[in-house]
């Protein structure tokens, strides 16, 4: 009974494509999170939901698309992928300004 | 705008002996702030938090922190390191008003040796 998982957890494809990550989390927590962290380690933040509706929006690329189709689920879709955006993904949730629980992450590698 | 900052990328102790990482904060308001670590291939876990009240808080493992505003610091403790201690650790602080968005120290690799 994973609290925050995400699949897949590794994701290797081509410049140019496209993909996405699923992220379900069984808590009931009422916001999600996708974190970006790149190759030197250093976590931000790329987006939030909260009861579906979308609230933080940091500065990303528009090939980045997140899209909740429930409370439970927060999924990030990447078109045109890019050598830049190999990193690992992390989805969290929390309810409301609580402690935010993270999922194991996606280490995307693009060639 | 908030910020963190982590001095020491990297910190190698021996086993049994105080582990000292520390944090920074740059805040306008009353900063809540957290510990994380990460294990290998693992995402982050709560080590513990500050929001109000006590400036001196546990955590899990063994570990603790102490609010000083003075210093804006936030630093991690513990008083006797062991193996299964080395992870990447990172501070973080909520930015106020900023919809619980967490903002991030660059981390600290803790190594233990015997």
């Amino acid at each position: 009974d994973t609290a925050v998982s995400q699949t897949p957890k590794y994701l290797v494809t081509q410049m140019g494509n496209d993909k996405s990550i699923k992220c379900e989390q069984n808590l009931g927590h009422d916001t999600m999170y996708w974190y970006k962290q790149d190759s030197k380690k250093f976590l931000k933040i790329m987006f939030s939901y909260n009861n579906k509706e979308l609230i933080i929006n940091e500065t990303v690329p528009n090939r980045f698309s997140p899209k909740s189709p429930d409370k439970a689920h927060l999924n990030l879709h990447i078109n045109s992928l890019e050598l830049g955006d190999s990193a690992v993904y992390f989805c969290a949730s929390s309810q409301g300004w609580n402690e935010q629980f993270f999922g194991p992450g996606t280490r995307l590698t693009v060639l | 705008a908030q910020s963190v900052t982590q001095l020491g990328s990297h910190v190698s102790v021996s086993e049994g002996a105080l582990v000292l990482l520390r944090c920074n904060y740059s805040s306008s308001v009353p900063p809540y702030l957290f510990w994380y670590v990460q294990y290998p291939n693992q995402g982050l876990q709560l080590l513990l938090k500050y929001t109000t009240g006590a400036t001196l808080v546990k955590g899990i493992n063994g570990f603790e922190a102490e609010f000083k505003k003075s210093e804006t610091s936030f630093h991690l403790t513990k008083p006797s390191a062991h193996m299964s201690d080395a992870a990447e650790y990172f501070c973080a602080v909520i930015v106020s008003g900023g919809y619980n968005k967490l903002i991030f120290g660059a981390g600290t690799r803790l190594a233990v040796h015997p």
